[in-house]
């Protein structure tokens, strides 16, 4: 079965450093996104993506975060100068289309930030 | 805006049945699911329900919908060890497509 594959599962960085989240969506889906949890809260949406530009964002997602997809296959979120409170498990999502059968799910990035 | 509530914690025991509730405030909401999130793992898409729908049933797991009370439920009958997990549900409003979480329901199933 088809599934969204993330990289690194746990990255660990300096405050200040900048971390690039990696992402491969299932190869037909049009839709991309990353949500956040940090630990002992909700998941919480960060961005979607679409035809090669973001389609909405969430206010969690300022200057400090971008998205790219850099070919036909990745989809990465980068962070720049990277906080405490970024410390997160970032999970990628990819859907065929907007809403219906939702949105399917990596099994996420632990970012931790000392 | 959107809020989705869940209760924290379910205890039940292998072959019964169990029911997870949420509570959601937007009315306007298009779509509700219910993920599972095993240890370590991540988020699995369960089922999902339009809003126009009162009920689905997907072979253990039944969907109910009351969008009167913006109550969402998930029942899983003859509930197994493999259910042990933290039960999610979240929506999409109309002409948005993110989805709104609530901060789950661990269930736990004791042998």
């Amino acid at each position: 079965e088809p599934e969204v594959t993330q990289t690194p599962s746990h990255q660990v960085t300096q405050m200040g450093q900048e971390v690039i989240l990696r992402c491969v969506p299932i190869s037909n889906h049009l839709y991309f996104y990353w949500y956040r949890q940090i630990l002992g809260q909700k998941v919480e949406f960060l961005v979607s993506f679409y035809n090669n530009e973001i389609s909405e964002k969430s206010e969690i997602f300022d200057d400090q975060f971008s998205v790219e997809r850099p070919d036909g296959s990745n989809f990465t979120l980068k962070i720049r100068s990277t906080k405490l409170e970024d410390s997160a498990m970032y999970f990628c999502a990819s859907s065929e289309a907007v809403r219906d059968r939702g949105a399917f799910f990596g099994q996420g990035t632990r970012l931790t930030v000392v | 805006g959107e809020d989705v509530e869940q209760s924290l914690f379910l205890s039940v025991r292998e072959g019964d049945s169990s029911v997870i509730n949420c509570t959601y405030t937007d009315s306007s909401s298009t779509y509700l699911y219910w993920y599972k999130q095993e240890p370590g793992a991540g988020l699995q898409l369960l089922t999902y329900i339009f809003s126009n729908m009162d009920m689905k049933q997907d072979q253990r797991l039944t969907v109910l919908l009351n969008k009167k009370d913006k109550h969402l439920s998930l029942r899983i009958a003859d509930t197994q060890t493999g259910d042990s997990a933290i039960y999610f549900c979240a929506e999409t409003l109309y002409g948005n497509n993110r989805l709104a979480f609530g901060k789950g329901n661990q269930v736990v199933v004791i042998p």
